[in-house]
């Protein structure tokens, strides 16, 4: 079954202790993305991947790392973890070629908590 | 200004209604443009994308107005299952910008018996 996973699916944390949010599709995709989502902000971009080893920043990367080491992959880091990063995350994926995004299959969110 | 705007809403509407929803975008560089649909707490998922000629799928009709940089969304003989929140979607391409999409706030539309 074509699909993108995250782990964890829920998550509580403490300010200033790194966490990783994995995720991970099975298309083949170049793109791969990474949004939050918030209450009257809508979702926004936190960073993208063209492909492996090729990232980008959205529109709010503050706070974030990524890596893309493997096709399949794209992890999301917070080094550092602050209670403006609670929130709930979403990992996409698509086929794409440059200056076209096509439809863009989106994991299942992770709720973070920081305190 | 937001680069892609849309009226919150919420919709309140009767089964068998016609409900349009319309979002503008700022970058006239765009060149993609999707609706998707976000149901309470869950992933969104593509509605449809957006052509410049316009397109229909079923009771779903999509239009893009390049001069005036708006796409709207028609939803006919709207359903109780129609009630989510749609999400409007823009792939701004240009310079290193081309996988760089931004998303509306979404219009949250209910139907009601």
């Amino acid at each position: 079954e074509a699909q993108v996973t995250q782990n964890p699916r829920y998550l509580i944390t403490v300010t200033g202790k790194k966490l990783t949010v994995t995720c991970s599709q099975n298309m083949n995709h170049e793109y791969m993305s990474w949004y939050r989502q918030d209450p009257g902000l809508g979702l926004r971009q936190i960073y993208y991947s063209m492909n492996v080893e090729v990232t980008d920043k959205g529109d709010v990367p503050e706070g974030y790392k990524v890596s893309r080491k493997e096709k399949r992959n794209f992890p999301l880091i917070l080094e550092s973890p602050s209670p403006n990063q609670t929130s709930l995350y979403f990992c996409a994926s698509s086929s794409a070629d440059r200056g076209n995004s096509y439809e863009q299959y989106f994991g299942p969110g992770t709720r973070l908590t920081v305190t | 200004r937001k680069e892609v705007e849309q009226d919150p809403g919420p919709f309140n509407v009767p089964e068998g209604a016609t409900v349009a929803f319309n979002c503008t975008y700022s970058n006239s560089a765009s060149q993609s443009f999707f609706w998707y649909r976000q149901d309470c707490r869950k992933e969104p998922k593509l509605l449809m994308s957006v052509y410049s000629s316009g397109n229909e799928d079923g009771r779903f009709t999509a239009q893009l107005n390049r001069a005036s940089q708006y796409i709207s969304l028609l939803i006919r003989d709207s359903k109780l299952s129609d009630s989510a929140t749609y999400l409007c979607v823009v792939n701004f391409a240009g310079g290193t910008s081309y996988g760089k999409l931004t998303f509306g706030q979404g219009t949250i539309l209910t139907v009601h018996p």
